[in-house]
């Protein structure tokens, strides 16, 4: 157990819906960061916050948002879904930039 | 700016070695290595830091050459529990915190 918690495990819904996929960190850890996972491919890095603030974004779309809140709980925001929206969506927590990412078990999202 | 692993995917057999490279166009802060095997989270095995320090498993070695640009994971012994994909990940010299992964060598041990 890593000691990161996604929730829900599962999701399933229809385009043009929007949903929110919620991360607790490991007690200590500050930053979040978000990875999108499709079919048997690579970890796409999404977004990474450090104690509230956006630290660094990669190729995330302009549908998709987040934030961490004060408790460093932290959301993803999908909107305007799209079938290739479709994919596991990690967090991961570390306690700094030396430190190793542990990985929750992913929300595994599925839109038809 | 996405590092590159090769091999691409590796079939062994138990008690064999492997080494996993992965290569940066851009200077690099730091190289971490994870496992993930099917279904599962990402798993830590090591991290590289620019200028020598290691941090990981102890059954685990890697070897950062910070001149090059490169990582390589080195498996020695292989057991059917290494199976799985490995990642590796790098922060660039600037460690502006965005921690991209390469595209994954799949490797299979068989007994």
């Amino acid at each position: 157990d890593s000691g990161v918690t996604q929730t829900p495990k599962h999701l399933i819904t229809a385009t043009g819906q929007r949903v929110t996929l919620r991360c607790s960190p490991r007690s200590g850890d500050l930053s979040v960061y978000w990875y999108q996972q499709s079919l048997d491919q690579g970890l796409q890095f999404l977004i990474h916050y450090y104690n509230g603030e956006e630290r660094a974004k990669g190729n995330i779309l302009e549908r998709f948002s987040a934030q961490q809140f004060p408790d460093l709980h932290s959301e993803l925001n999908l909107s305007s879904l799209e079938l290739g929206d479709s994919a596991l969506y990690f967090c991961a927590s570390s306690g700094y930039s030396d430190s190793p990412l542990h990985f929750g078990n992913g929300t595994r999202l599925t839109v038809t | 700016q996405q590092p590159v692993q090769s091999p691409q995917a590796v079939i062994l057999r138990e008690g064999e070695d492997a080494v996993i490279n992965c290569s940066s166009s851009k200077a690099l802060y730091s190289v971490h290595w994870y496992r993930q095997k099917h279904g599962e989270a990402p798993v830590f095995l090591m991290i590289l830091l620019k200028g020598g320090e290691q941090k990981g498993h102890e059954k685990i070695s890697a070897s950062f050459n910070e001149k090059k640009q490169q990582s390589s994971l080195y498996l020695t012994a292989s057991q059917l529990s290494y199976s799985g994909t490995y990642f590796c990940g790098t922060l660039g010299s600037s460690n502006t915190g965005k921690l991209i992964f390469g595209q994954g060598t799949t490797l299979q041990v068989k007994p």
